[in-house]
Parts: C-alpha cells; structure tokens; sequence
C-alpha cells in the first residue's frame, strides 16, 4: 500500500537536545511538506521541498532544519534553538502535477514531540 | 499569510447545514479542503483549482471565487460523522509548491 510514514508517533527530550522526525513516502511525490499543529493555531508551515535537494523555508522555519537527498524521504529536525517545540508534527506530500490524483496532500499519522 | 476561515466554531443538530467560508489576501491558484478528527491527521475532501474545476467528496459541495480570493465549503444535511475541524488549504498563485492553512473551523454535530 502506498502512504506516508512518519516516526517515531510519540517522543520525549530534554530541552537543549536536537530531535529528528522521520517522514518517509513511497507514492512517487515530487513535493513534501512539514507541518506543525498547536491547539487554535491551524496547521503552520514549517518547510517545503519540490524537488530532490531542494526546499524552502515555510512560515514558522526557525529553529527547524531539513534535508532532501532521496524522493521518498524528508526528515525534520527541531533543534536547540526552537524556543516551543512541543507540538504535533504533521508531513505531508503530494504530486504537484496532479499526474495520479488531484494534487491533494497526503498526511501521515503525525508525530507529537513533547520537551521536558 | 494563512488564509483567514470563518466562523471558526459552530453546532449543529443532525440534518441542518453549514457553510465555511475561506478567504486570501493573495491571489488563489487553488484551493484545499480538509477535515480532521481529534488525533488524526486531516483527510482529504476536495480540491478547488483556478479555472472552475472541483475534483473531491461526493457529498460535500464547494465553491471558489478567484476574483474574491474565496471559497466556501458546503456541508448539507450534515452527519454525526461530520464533526472535526475543517481546514482549508491555499495555494497561491506564483509559481512554488507552498500551501498554507487557516487556523480551522471546529464543527460538532449533535443528535
């Protein structure tokens, strides 16, 4: 079945310690997006990347760092420097050209990150 | 930047109907609807693109103004399953692959 993974669904850390947030897609996307979801607030836009080795910043980018050196894969890192990084986070992808679908994203399960 | 959506709270008794409006200070390219149950991830309803074509849910309706920047989504006689949190998602016109959400709609449906 094709679909977005993300991983691991719950993590804890001690603040000052980077976390890392896998987000892996086997249905072929182009584009992959982070999402960070806090109570009233909607879905924020972390990052975004079109193509392989390539992204760019969302809204809420700072504190965040991402890579894209495979298709399927997009893993988000909250470092340091993320002042309130307790919050769902939510990858998505989706083919740009709507070649197989309609262009709509496609979520995975979520992570919820929470700082002690 | 978000997309502002209103209202952002409304009950509804099973059979009535609901209207979520969604609107952008930018020029739409297209536009997302999602609906979200508590701890789930959003699911998919229905793409609006520029140039009047819809593409999603079969019973769910919606419109887009490209002019106004604005698209309402229509819920009729609504559901207990249609309870969550509805978010509309633009694209805007402009080249890159960015989509960016209103804060939601909160949609409870009782008996």
């Amino acid at each position: 079945d094709g679909g977005i993974t993300q991983s691991p669904k719950y993590l804890f850390r001690k603040e000052g310690q980077n976390v890392t947030l896998s987000c892996e897609q086997n249905l072929n996307h182009d584009a992959m997006y982070w999402y960070r979801q806090d109570p009233g607030q909607g879905l924020r836009l972390i990052y975004y990347s079109q193509i392989v080795n390539d992204f760019q910043k969302g809204d809420i980018a700072e504190g965040y760092s991402v890579s894209r050196e495979k298709k399927e894969s997009f893993p988000l890192t909250v470092t340091s420097a993320q002042k309130n990084p307790t919050a769902f986070y939510l990858c998505a992808s989706r083919d740009p050209y709507g070649r197989t679908n309609t262009g709509e994203l496609f979520f995975g399960e979520g992570s919820r990150l929470t700082v002690l | 930047q978000q997309p502002v959506q209103s209202p952002q709270a409304v009950i509804l008794r099973e059979g009535e109907d609901a209207v979520i409006n969604c609107s952008s200070s930018k020029a739409l390219y297209s536009v997302h609807w999602y609906r979200q149950k508590h701890g789930e991830a959003p699911v998919f309803l229905m793409i609006l693109l520029k140039g009047g074509e819809q593409k999603g849910h079969e019973k769910i309706s919606a419109s887009f103004n490209e002019k106004k920047q604005q698209s309402s989504l229509y819920l009729t006689a609504s559901q207990l399953s249609y309870s969550g949190t509805y978010f509309c998602g633009a694209r805007n016109s402009g080249g890159y692959q960015k989509v960016t959400f209103g804060i939601g709609t909160k949609l409870q449906v009782i008996p």
